[in-house]
């Protein structure tokens, strides 16, 4: 099974600043890789999918990046609908997700 | 508009049985595959499987196989996730989602079912 493992689990940002957020694969999923942001009580929502495609109706301020075993999610000028958890997957070989990274103020 | 509706929250006993429910509408449920997603308490997603309801095929996470099983109803554009034998472990809450093929990303979600089982 391929382990996806995010960093940092908590991430303290102000509003209007930058969050990088980092998923890393236990082997190569090529760009088979999706972000997902999940705001409490609700259920996850498709930002990126392909590693760097943003899903339909999500801003430009949220970007993707990598390829292979490392990848990047990007938010600019953080708004505070942003503060959410966000979880990685990868769908290259089964369906593994990461462990969560928390974007807080 | 693409639409996922689960059933309601279930308090359920140890051992008892359970089923819960997907009902997909605003797309052809038969062109799309439908997953179950586990989210405990406080924790992070787990894949659990997905089943094409066209033709019920159907794979399962090794962490939870033999643990459930997931059907469909294509003629009622509904999924489903079983429990023979539920245990305490076994709460949280399930979310089914949808994908266009059996590795890919969720573009839909169901907004969950809490499973609760306790004594």
């Amino acid at each position: 099974e391929i382990v996806m493992t995010q960093s940092p689990a908590t991430l303290s940002v102000s509003p209007g600043g930058r969050a990088t957020l980092s998923c890393r694969a236990s082997q190569s999923v090529s760009s088979d890789l999706a972000w997902y942001q999940q705001k409490p009580g609700q259920a996850p929502r498709l930002l990126i999918y392909g590693a760097s495609t943003r899903a339909t109706g999500i801003p430009a301020r949220f970007s993707g990046s990598g390829s292979g075993t490392a990848f990047t999610l990007t938010i600019s000028s953080l708004q505070s609908e942003d503060f959410a958890v966000y979880h990685c997957q990868q769908y290259n070989k089964g369906l593994t997700f990461g462990g969560g990274t928390k974007v807080e103020i | 508009e693409v639409q996922l509706v689960q059933s309601g929250a279930e308090v359920k006993k140890p051992g008892e049985s359970l089923k819960i429910s997907c009902k997909g509408s605003g797309y052809s449920f038969n062109t799309h595959w439908i997953a179950w997603v586990r989210q405990m308490p406080g924790k992070g997603l787990e894949w659990m499987g997905i089943i094409y309801p066209a033709d019920s095929d159907t794979r399962y996470s090794p962490s939870f196989q033999g643990q459930v099983t997931i059907s469909a109803d294509k003629s009622i554009s509904t999924a489903y996730l079983q429990w023979s034998n539920l245990k305490a472990s076994d709460t949280a809450i399930y979310y089914c989602a949808r994908s266009v093929g059996p590795e890919y990303d969720f573009d839909s979600w169901g907004h969950g079912t809490l499973v609760t089982v306790s004594s």
